[in-house]
Order: structure tokens, then C-alpha cells, then sequence
């Protein structure tokens, strides 16, 4: 079973609707949540992190952690066509350095 | 600006003829790491470092070894690369932050090594 699991895609948005992407993972001793943004080519940014139940709020982008079912998820409101990227859901085990990462799933907002 | 660099950003080369990426961080952080990432496996970590002289395996240490000797830098080295290699390899930063934060890791540019 893998660490960490997403649905790979493709996942296609109009402009200006909600994306919806959704992560599970395995190890109930994961602390920390992370979501980053990788475009084609490029290395992954950090566009949210997460590490208590519930949801948290950065501009058009809310990601929501439920540590009972094992799920991180990342709200993205308002798509632009600048969005259209693959999102890496990443977990942290412990405040240390082992991450594991999901395969991402590719975004496309349509114009 | 802070930043991550790693050389060489392409490398093609035989099977069994040892190389080196470097990794370098101008951010003075603690912890670093190297990722490799193929299509359909993702992003997965190799070695991490969580300070001078300390190193620990990832998910995938076969066939690779690393060193930190000095802070800023955490070579990748392949004593004889193989074709199953092949990929694109990724250093990471960040620093060590207290109990109930987070690590942000800040990314390299990325090296896209074949092995023929």
C-alpha cells in the first residue's frame, strides 16, 4: 500500500469554478500535510501546508485535513487557466525529514 | 537570493561510469534532501540529511550514495549508474522548526540524468 495516494487525472475545471483535489494517506503518524504545485518541466512549490483537523484559508486556496479518515484535500476557488498544473500532496512523519509524496494529479482550467 | 542549485542540470551518460550532482543552499538550513521523480511513481526520496554528518535513507537508497560534510552542500553520487536511473532528480532545503510546525522544503531547479 502506498504511503500516500491521489487520483492521477486529469482533472479539468471551466475558468472560475471550484477545483477539487483529494489525498489519502496510510501512516496515522504523519504530522504535517503539504500541497505543492509543480508545472511541466519546473521543481514543486509549496502553496499550502496543513497540519491540524479542519480547514485553512490562503487567498482562493483552502485545504481541509481530517486525520480520522486519513484525508487532506485542496479546495481551489476561482480557477484560472495559470492553475493548470500538477498538485503533489506530500506528508511529513514527524517534524524530521521524511516526506512521502502522492504521483499528483494534473489539473487543466479550460478558458 | 536564496535558493537551491544543483549542477549539472542535464547529464547523458554510460552505465557504470561514476558521477556526482552537486547540491547547494544559500539559506543556512539544517535539513536537506534528494528526491528522484519518474512518470507515474512521483516524487520520492531518496536520502535525507538533517545536518552535517547526519544522513538517513529514504524510500529508495539503492545504488546512491550522499555526504555532508559542510551545511550548504549534499552531494548525490552514483558509484555505477545503471539504466533504471534514469530520471529526474530533485535537492530540497529547509530548516528545522519546533515542535507542532511544519518543513517547508524549498526546492533545486532539478537535473535530468539519462543512463545509457
Amino acid at each position: 500500500q502506498k504511503e500516500v495516494e491521489q487520483n492521477s487525472g486529469p482533472l479539468s475545471v471551466p475558468e472560475g469554478a471550484i477545483a477539487s483535489l483529494n489525498c489519502t494517506y496510510s501512516d496515522r503518524g504523519s504530522q504535517s500535510f503539504f500541497w505543492y504545485r509543480q508545472y511541466s518541466g519546473k521543481s514543486p512549490e509549496l502553496i499550502m501546508f496543513i497540519y491540524s483537523n479542519g480547514d485553512k484559508e490562503d487567498g482562493r486556496f483552502t485545504a481541509q485535513l481530517n486525520k480520522a479518515s486519513q484525508y487532506v484535500s485542496l479546495l481551489i476557488r476561482d480557477s484560472q487557466p495559470s492553475d493548470s498544473a500538477t498538485y503533489l500532496c506530500a506528508v511529513n512523519l514527524n517534524i524530521g525529514n521524511q516526506f512521502y509524496f502522492g504521483t499528483g494529479t494534473s489539473l487543466t482550467v479550460i478558458p | 537570493e536564496a535558493q537551491v542549485t544543483q549542477n549539472p542540470r542535464y547529464l547523458i551518460t554510460v552505465t557504470g561510469k561514476k558521477l556526482t550532482v552537486t547540491c547547494s543552499q544559500n539559506m543556512n538550513h539544517e535539513y536537506m534532501s534528494w528526491y528522484r521523480q519518474d512518470p507515474g511513481l512521483g516524487l520520492r526520496q531518496i536520502y535525507y540529511s538533517m545536518n552535517v554528518e547526519v544522513t538517513d535513507k529514504g524510500d529508495v537508497p539503492e545504488g546512491y550514495k550522499v555526504s555532508r560534510k559542510e551545511k550548504r552542500n549534499f552531494p548525490l553520487i552514483l558509484e555505477s549508474p545503471s539504466p533504471n536511473q534514469t530520471s529526474l532528480y530533485f535537492c530540497a532545503s529547509s530548516f528545522r522548526r519546533g515542535l507542532g510546525s511544519y518543513n517547508e522544503q524549498f526546492f533545486g531547479p532539478g537535473t535530468r540524468l539519462t543512463v545509457l
